[in-house]
């Protein structure tokens, strides 16, 4: 079994869709939940990183840690255009430095 | 954001050649780490790096793989004996301190064609 499991997608959607971007994971040292964006030949960008269970926001994003069940979902509200790039979950444990990456989902916000 | 900058962007190389992969370092951030990720697949990470010492390393990072700063500003990674499978693209990533909350940033990667 994976350490990081993410919903593979690919995943197309109208502008203005909500987007829900999903990933389990099966290690409980997990402290530390991270969601990146990438674009195409580029480094990843961190997005936003949460540490607890429940829901935080920035702006259109909303990230969201349900410890008990092991998942992690990102929210996209208003989708743009621009939001269109590769997304990667990715999560840490005690060992401060390792990040854990899920398999990214693609998705293309179509105008 | 702080800027991370890799260089060379693109290596081609023999099978069996050395590389070296380097990272241009933000003047205050002491931690390094350096992760790959095989042409659609996902990021894995190789390495961690503080204080002149691999603090962490995986499975992938075998005796072929080692890293150093050898004049304390650039942050190398060296292959050996490069194999097929090493073809992929090689992110540094950089951050302030070492704690479980603390920010990498990413470069923009090597691009590291074997043949």
């Amino acid at each position: 079994q994976k350490e990081v499991e993410q919903d593979p997608g690919p995943l197309s959607v109208p502008e203005g869709a909500i987007v829900s971007l999903n990933c389990t994971y099966s290690n409980s040292a997990f402290q530390y939940f991270m969601w990146y964006r990438q674009y195409s030949r580029k480094g990843p960008e961190l997005l936003m990183y949460t540490y607890s269970s429940g829901n935080k926001e920035d702006g259109r994003f909303t990230a969201q840690v349900d410890k008990s069940s092991k998942y992690i979902s990102l929210f996209i509200r208003d989708s743009q255009p621009s939001d269109s790039a590769t997304y990667l979950c990715a999560m840490r444990g005690t060992n401060a430095g390792k990040s854990t990456f899920g398999d990214g989902t693609t998705l293309t916000v179509k105008p | 954001e702080p800027e991370v900058t890799q260089t060379p962007s693109h290596q081609v190389t023999q099978m069996g050649q050395e590389v070296i992969l380097r990272c241009v370092p933000i003047s205050n951030h002491l931690y390094f780490y350096w992760y790959r990720q095989i042409l659609g697949q996902k990021v894995e990470f190789l390495v961690s790096f503080y204080n002149n010492e691999i603090s962490e390393k995986s499975e992938i990072f075998d005796d072929q793989f080692s890293v150093e700063r050898p004049d304390g500003s650039n942050f190398t990674l060296k292959i050996r004996s490069t194999k097929l499978e090493d073809s992929a693209m090689y992110f540094c990533a950089r951050s302030l301190a070492g704690g479980m909350g603390e920010t990498q940033y990413f470069g923009p990667g090597t691009r590291l064609l074997v043949l």
